[in-house]
Formats: structure tokens, sequence, C-alpha cells
């Protein structure tokens, strides 16, 4: 299969945690890497492969997987973490990458 | 650090090419075990890998695209290039290029800032 499905919005009470989910077959085999993205600009990378974190990214983003579902957990959500969350990983075949449709975060 | 860069046509028509450029500085396409790809958001919508080339030339393409696309690169000029046929008011979206390390933990990184291409009459 090479598609991922994501929650559409997801809402969080300030200083919350809150997690976002993504399902695909492949990632069964793979592991997933999630985005931020803020109105008008390019998306960032929050956490990829098993649980990693770039350089700059808050320790309150964490990433998980379990068969064919990965998660992205905000552990006490700030104001500035509302954005779309994108998740994305190889297909299948390993020779393609598919993204998930995006979940909006409201931080409320 | 490494930047990305797109450039292109702002509008184009209904049934023509699309041409695009990422320009790579710091850092060099033909190194390292990186691809070097291409992603569309249509406005309001969501992401959309389109197709990547491998530091080695070898080319990947999103099948429900494959048909339309070709990318290419220019070494000399430490660039890739997209084009995309038969446009519709549908390609309308922001276009982004990107790095993806060859590696199992993979991700995107960094991303350029993005063109905006309309397709309209």
């Amino acid at each position: 299969s090479s598609e991922l499905t994501q929650d559409p919005a997801v809402s969080v009470a300030l200083g919350q945690t809150v997690r976002i989910t993504c399902q695909g077959d492949s990632l069964r085999s793979y592991y997933a890497s999630w985005y931020q993205q803020k109105p008008g600009q390019a998306p960032v990378v929050v956490i990829y492969g098993k649980n990693n974190r770039p350089s700059g990214i808050p320790d309150r983003f964490s990433g998980s997987s379990s068969g064919n579902t990965a998660s992205l957990t905000i552990t006490g959500a700030q104001a500035e973490d509302e954005a779309d969350y994108y998740c994305n990983c190889r297909d299948s075949s390993g020779n393609h990458w598919v993204f998930g449709g995006g979940t909006k975060l409201t931080v409320l | 650090q490494l930047q990305l860069q797109e450039s292109g046509p702002g509008l184009v028509r209904p049934s023509e090419t699309l041409s695009l450029t990422c320009s790579v500085s710091g850092g060099s396409i033909s190194s390292g075990s990186n691809y070097w790809g291409w992603i569309r958001q249509p406005p309001g919508k969501g992401l959309e890998w389109i197709a990547s080339i491998y530091y080695s030339g070898s080319t990947n393409y999103n099948p429900s695209l494959k048909s339309r696309v070709t990318i290419s690169r220019d070494t000399s000029k430490n660039q890739f290039s997209l084009k995309l046929s038969s446009l519709t008011a549908t390609d309308t979206a922001v276009y982004y290029c990107a790095r993806h390390p060859e590696v199992y933990e993979d991700w995107f990184d960094p991303w350029g800032q993005g063109t905006l291409v309309t397709v309209s009459s």
C-alpha cells in the first residue's frame, strides 16, 4: 500500500500532551519522519527514524511506532506548536515516498 | 550549511510544460549518499512527493505522476531540475525541493523556501 492516514485535526490544551498518529502498511517496514509546517513556511522535520530529533527541535517532541502506526507525541504543548503536522515514509517498494494527509494541531 | 533555492516561472499556461530548478549551496549534489527531491503542495492541501534523483544520477518517480515528470541534474552548476508536462489547473501548487539521505531512518531536510506555480490561461 502507498497510503498514510492521519486525523485531519487534533486539539490540545496548553501544557498538556497530545499524540498525532499516522497509519499505513509500509510503516511495518519503514520508520516515519514527521514535519511541522506553519502558515506560509516550508515544512521542518521534527522527528525521524526510531525517535531522532534534529538539532534545535525541543525535547517535548518524540516519536514512536507500533505495527502499522507511527505516532508523534508532544509533551507539554506550547502555543508555538500550533501547526500542520505531516508524516512521511517510503512505500512498500522502498523506492517511493509518501506523505500523510496532514493533521492540523490547535493549542487551546 | 546546506541551502536549497527553487526558481522558475510563477505562471504557466494549461497544456504547457513546467520547468523548475533547485540550486544547492553548501554541499555537492554528486557526493554523499543523498537523494535530491521535489515535493509540491496545492493551496490549502497536503504535501505530495513528486520525484527524487540520487547523487549517482538514478531517479525515482511518484507512480501517479511518472508519465508527465522528468527529474535531472547539472552537476557542473550543482543544480537539479524538474519538468512537468501537460499541465492542468490541478498542478497549481507550491513546489519545494529538499535533500533526503539514503539511510534507513531517512528524512527530508533542508527544504527550499518553495515557489508558487499557478497554471492558468
